[in-house]
This record gives structure tokens, C-alpha cells and sequence, in this order.
């Protein structure tokens, strides 16, 4: 089976504070995703990386960025977290095209 | 931008009727098509593929694709309260590397 973990559930965070959200996969995927919901939004997605040190902006890039030093690893970081950024954030991984959900982070900034 | 088009719902269906749930999209060259069960609190779980015209099943699961009709849907035979969830629509963009673009969902309640 296919294992995308992130690395909280749950997590809060006070304003301003830089925020790392970490994702591993352990299926040697290429591809790998972060994507935020929230209601009534659907899925957005943030970045995404199809190789290692290789990355691409999605649709809602702005107050985010991303690094893939390592095939298993994807990490999103929030440079300055703020109010609006308080979300559920999902990574995916793929072998093109089947895709893949880590079980999700809820991030609240307060 | 692609766009990815679902009834809107909520669907309510009561045990053992058939549930249908119906996704549009923009992009005529999308190859590959994916339906996601998502609970509440719960990320989203794959549950179909379609990759040609036709039908495809997988138990009570039923997944159709039209693409001269550019038009994906998914049949939920004998529905059962355990199937209540959010389902999502995915599709492949034509260029862009491994990209899924998704619809908003379709939220189904099941009631007994």
C-alpha cells in the first residue's frame, strides 16, 4: 500500500510565526502535491514538485514556499503564518496519474 | 484554467437506491479521470479510475466517461449509510506534469 504520511494532525500557530508542514512518501513517487481546503473552496492547490529540487506554483502560491531536497520528502513552509492561512493542508504523491492523500493537517493560527 | 464541474448537491438517497453523481470538465485533452470518497475530518481516498470510454466496475462502484461528451460519472449501487461522504471528481490536465484538477464535491447522505 501506497504511504503518504504528514508529519501533524493537528497544530497551532501564533501569527507570524514561520510554520513548516512536512510530508514523506514511501512509494518513490515523483510527484508530490500540497494542496489546501477549505469550505466551499474545494482543493487548491499551493506547489507542487515532479522531481527533486524542482518545483512549480499552483493556483495560491502567494505566503508559501516549498522544498524537495530529497525524492521522499516534500516540505511546505509558511513564511510568515497569518489568520487566513488556518486551514486543512494535504499532500499527494503520484506515479502519474493515480494520486495519493496523506491523512491531512488542520492548521489553525491564532 | 481547467475547470472541473459537479452536481452540487447534497445528494440524499435512501438504502439500496442507486446514487449518481455527475462531473463535467473543460479541457478536451484530459486523459485520465478519478473519483474520491472523502469522509468528514478525513483526507480524500481513491476509489475509481477510468482511463477510456466505457463503463468500468468495481463492485458496487461504477464509474462511466464520455469524452466526446467530456462527461465522468459514478453509480453507487445499493448505497448503504457507510457510503455518506464527499466525492470528489479529479481529472488529468493534457500537458501539465502528473497535475489532477478537482471539482468542489458532492456531498451524499445515505439514510437508512
Amino acid at each position: 500500500d501506497v504511504k503518504v504520511t504528514q508529519s501533524s494532525r493537528y497544530l497551532v500557530k501564533r501569527t507570524g510565526e514561520k510554520v513548516f508542514l512536512e510530508c514523506v512518501q514511501d512509494m518513490d513517487h515523483e510527484n508530490m502535491f500540497w494542496y489546501r481546503q477549505d469550505p466551499g473552496l474545494g482543493l487548491r492547490l499551493i506547489y507542487f514538485s515532479y522531481d527533486v529540487k524542482m518545483k512549480e506554483k499552483g493556483d495560491i502560491p502567494e505566503g508559501y514556499s516549498v522544498s524537495r531536497e530529497k525524492k521522499e520528502r516534500f516540505s511546505l513552509i509558511l513564511e510568515s503564518a497569518s489568520t487566513n492561512q488556518t486551514s486543512m493542508y494535504l499532500c499527494a504523491s503520484s506515479r502519474n496519474p493515480e494520486a495519493f492523500f496523506g491523512q491531512g493537517t488542520r492548521l489553525t493560527v491564532v | 484554467q481547467k475547470e472541473v464541474e459537479q452536481n452540487s448537491g447534497p445528494l440524499s438517497v435512501p438504502e439500496g437506491a442507486i446514487a449518481s453523481l455527475n462531473c463535467t470538465y473543460s479541457d478536451r485533452v484530459s486523459q485520465s479521470f478519478f473519483w474520491y470518497r472523502q469522509y468528514s475530518g478525513k483526507s480524500p481516498e481513491l476509489i475509481m479510475s477510468i482511463y477510456s470510454n466505457g463503463d468500468k466496475e468495481d463492485g458496487r462502484f461504477t464509474a462511466q466517461l464520455n469524452k466526446a461528451s467530456q462527461y465522468v460519472s459514478l453509480l453507487i449501487r445499493d448505497s448503504q449509510p457507510s457510503d455518506s461522504a464527499t466525492y470528489l471528481c479529479a481529472v488529468t490536465g493534457g500537458s501539465t506534469l502528473g497535475r489532477l484538477y478537482f471539482g468542489r464535491g458532492t456531498q451524499l447522505t445515505v439514510w437508512p
